[in-house]
């Protein structure tokens, strides 16, 4: 368990649906992100955070996605009118960037243990 | 831009024996370089990382990565494999010069430990 959570695990919805999922990052990281991975692929870039500023997206977030992070904690991500090529793996994961007393963190993220999509 | 390439789909080795998971980037700038574990049905697992300093980075449950600028190279080693070793293993970088700070994945290699 890395300390980041993810809800729901598992979503299974009839394409043209919306869909919500929910991200718990680790309580003190300031970065979260969003990112899709399908079979036999790595993640892939879907958008990112820094406290509730969504800093960077992705091409491959469609018009149909949006992401929040209202208060700088957890965050969802939204698909509207799903479609079948939707389907994947949505990962989340969270990482400390920043400086203290000029030691810069170079942050690995720690990610959540995904939600799988499921558009039929 | 920034890319990640893990020539083998699946590696295979016997329990016990050394195992090398190989990695080539290409950045534009610094290169920061991961690896990352994933099990079945489970999230990424941090196992180390290459900033700056020594080449020979050591991670966890017994991993070390060494990196190679002039063959832009970081490949994920261990001395000896062990069965619980098997699982998907993702090499990523980002351009540690600023700009983006979003990391580059590789497809992911699977390794096989058999006993």
């Amino acid at each position: 368990d890395t300390g980041v959570s993810q809800d729901p695990r598992h979503k299974i919805t009839k394409r043209g649906q919306n869909v919500t999922f929910r991200c718990d990052p680790i309580s003190e990281h300031n970065r979260l992100y969003w990112y899709r991975q399908t079979l036999g692929q790595g993640p892939e870039f879907l958008t990112y955070f820094q406290n509730e500023a969504q800093l960077e997206k992705s091409r491959l977030l469609s018009d149909r996605f949006s992401a929040e992070r209202p208060k700088g904690s957890f965050s969802t991500l939204e698909i509207q009118r799903t479609e079948q090529g939707d389907s994947a793996m949505y990962l989340c994961a969270s990482s400390l960037a920043g400086s203290t007393s000029g030691v810069r963190y170079y942050n690995e993220q720690f990610f959540g243990p995904g939600t799988r999509l499921t558009v039929l | 831009a920034q890319s990640v390439a893990q020539p083998e789909d699946q590696v295979n080795v016997a329990e016990g024996n050394p195992l090398t998971v190989k990695c080539t980037y290409s950045v534009s700038g610094n290169p920061y370089l991961f690896w990352y574990v994933q099990y079945p049905n489970r999230g990424l697992q941090f196992l180390l990382k290459y900033i700056t300093g020594d080449n020979l980075v050591k991670g966890s449950y017994g991993f070390e990565a060494e990196f190679n600028k002039s063959q832009t190279s970081f490949h994920l080693k261990k001395p000896s494999a062990l069965v619980s070793d098997s699982a998907l293993y993702f090499c990523a970088v980002r351009d540690g010069s600023g700009g983006s700070y979003i990391p580059t994945f590789g497809r992911g290699t699977s390794l096989i430990v058999h006993p």
